[in-house]
Order: C-alpha cells, then structure tokens, then sequence
C-alpha cells in the first residue's frame, strides 16, 4: 500500500513554544488529508480536514489559530501546534486520502507524540 | 453531520473462535465508504477492509468479512478463526468523499490463547 511519513515521531518542547509536525505521502498525490489527535485507549478525534491549496476546514471546538495546518503540495502538510501547553500533549495521527473509483482508501502515518512540559 | 457508534467497547474471545464487532453509522448521503481499521499497540492504523457504498456484496479479505445492511446503516466485521496476533483496537470508520474520514469510538479486542 502507498506510504505516508510523518515526522517526528515523538517530540518534547517547553510550554509557550511552538512544534511543527509534518506528514507526506511519499508515493502518490493526496488531495485531502485528515489530522487527528488520539488520547491514551480513545479513538481517532477528527481535528481538521485540507485540501491542496486551500484552506483547513476545522472541526467544532478546535482552534483554528492555535492548531495551524497547511498543505501546500499535494504530498505535504503541516500541523503545527503554536503557544504549546501541557495540555496540547496528545499523540496526532495525520492521514493522506487517495480517491478514485474502487481505490479509495486512507493511508495513516506513524503518529507524533507530543509533550510539552 | 456523520456519526460511527462501536458499542462494545471491549471483546474477548479464545484463539480460533470466531468473533463479531459491530459498527453502526448515521448519513444522509447515498455515496461512501466504509473501513475497519485495526491499531496495535504500535499505534500504526492498519487497514483490514473496505466497503463501498454501492456494492451491495459484502467486502471480504481473508479471514475478515463484513456485514453491510446500507438500509439499517450497519457495518460489522467478523473475524473467523481468530489468532493471537488479532489483539488489537478496531475502529469501524466512515469516509464520505474528500470532506470527513469520522472514526467509531473503538472496540478493544482481546484473542485469548
């Protein structure tokens, strides 16, 4: 199946800075990539969807300035989490979308831990 | 907006047994797919099986096979002849075009030797 990296896989920063994590698709173009932040035995929350080019649609409750995505190519987007606080820390799991007809299917990356302390 | 229910939060069934998990989903669109996916404790998702909407056959793969009843808004995965390696969380997810991938809340499932 196709390939999607996301880096880093772990990450420790100091309350008030901000962590950049990113996620590519490594051998096939994704339109649409989906972010989510996953709690310890809870599922997959949906935090924000974006399309190549556009702006991220976020989903209710999530900050929008707090929590930057961009997804500037169609093999590369960013969540970056910005004034982080403890309470940020959380594992994030990006997910790169492939779509055509009898293809389509969701290609997940590694996750990112993310503590701030 | 598009809901996935898992209600068993968690199962537990001895090696070889075949088990059951259910999934159940809200929509008002007529177009979309619907995944299993599995998450060891790597926490890497891996994809056990696909369903389009359309197809009215049930997905099969191997040892996993679904229910789909797109009238009733279900979605199950039987696991036959279940092995140790099975262990793991299984989400039931919905995928509805390039707008929403929304995950069920997880069926923890233990394989007992």
């Amino acid at each position: 199946g196709a390939v999607v990296s996301q880096h880093p896989s772990w990450v420790i920063c100091k309350s008030g800075t901000s962590v950049k994590i990113e996620c590519r698709s490594l051998d096939f173009q994704a339109t649409t990539m989906f972010w989510y932040r996953q709690f310890p035995k809870q599922s997959l929350m949906l935090m924000a969807t974006s399309n190549e080019g556009s702006k991220a649609t976020y989903e209710q409750g999530v900050e929008k300035d707090k929590f930057l995505i961009n997804h500037a190519s169609l093999t590369l987007s960013t969540l970056t989490v910005t004034s982080a606080h403890p309470e940020d820390s959380s594992f994030y799991i990006c997910s790169a979308a492939s779509t055509g007809v009898g293809s389509t299917e969701a290609f997940f990356g590694q996750g990112t831990r993310l503590t701030v302390v | 907006a598009q809901t996935v229910t898992q209600s068993q939060p968690e199962m537990s069934v001895q090696e070889a047994e075949t088990v059951t998990l259910s999934c159940t989903y809200d929509t008002s669109e007529n177009n979309y797919y619907l995944f299993w996916y599995k998450q060891p404790p790597s926490r890497q998702m891996i994809l056990v099986i696909r369903q389009e909407a359309y197809k009215q056959q049930n997905a099969t793969e191997n040892r996993f096979s679904v229910n789909f009843q797109k009238a009733a808004k279900s979605f199950s995965l039987k696991i036959s002849d279940s092995q140790l390696g099975d262990t793991a969380m299984y989400f039931c997810a919905f995928f509805q075009g390039a707008q929403k991938l929304v995950f069920g809340q997880g069926t923890r499932l233990t394989i007992n030797p």
